[in-house]
């Protein structure tokens, strides 16, 4: 059983193209993430969500939007996508905010040409 | 300051040996630290956490903590070449989980 599952895995898109990005968890946490990892490996959060309700959200462009329709979810909808968008997105969730470790989906990697 | 800084790597040890991965973090009121490990291409896997001052042993890895000296190391001792991954160290910070730049570890057969 998967506990943290998105989709996709593989995103090629051109620049200027809207796609989004799908996240569910089954471990039962009230904390969702996304994290951004660039070429260099560096993990960066970019939005937190507990319960359904924007906690973090890390001086992320407004072209990206998440939403948390229920706390099992969270999608990632990005607009007008740019080159410097590539990188693979991983979601995540956690039993708290906080101290909790994170468990993490196998991550999407979007490649924007 | 970085939130949470790793030694750079990378760093190649002969399969036998020990491996050490230090990380130094910024937030004193820290409480709880990850270590992940990460295989190219894949997500990042939790393989220890450390609450107290001092050693915690699972397996092959044995986690170092110093709150005082906000020093949280690594060792992966008789190194496997399966043990080849880049390790990243996290730290709690605002609601967030931090995470260090990685080490990647080579281990020679």
């Amino acid at each position: 059983d998967t506990a943290v599952s998105q989709t996709p895995k593989y995103l090629v898109t051109q620049m200027g193209n809207d796609k989004s990005i799908k996240c569910e968890q089954n471990l039962g946490h009230d904390t969702m993430y996304w994290y951004k990892q660039d070429s260099k490996k560096f993990l960066k959060i970019m939005f937190s969500y507990n319960n359904k309700e924007l906690i973090i959200n890390e001086t992320v462009p407004n072209r990206f939007s998440p939403k948390s329709p229920d706390k099992a979810h969270l999608n990632l909808h990005i607009n007008s996508l740019e080159l410097g968008d590539s990188a693979v997105y991983f979601c995540a969730s956690s039993h708290r905010t906080g101290n909790s470790p994170l468990h993490f989906g196998n991550g999407t990697r979007l490649t924007v040409t | 300051q970085k939130e949470v800084e790793q030694n750079s790597g990378p760093l190649s040890v002969p399969e036998g040996a020990i491996a050490s991965l230090n990380c130094t973090y910024s937030d004193r009121g820290s409480q709880s630290f990850f270590w992940y490990r990460q295989y190219s291409g894949k997500s990042p896997e939790l393989i220890m956490s450390i609450y107290s001052n001092g050693d915690k042993e699972d397996g092959r890895f044995t986690a170092q903590l110093n709150k005082a000296s906000q020093y949280v190391s690594l060792l992966i001792r008789d190194s496997q070449p399966s043990d080849s991954a880049t390790y990243l160290c996290a730290v709690p910070n605002d609601y967030k989980l931090s995470f260090g730049a990685g080490t990647t570890v080579t281990v020679r057969a």
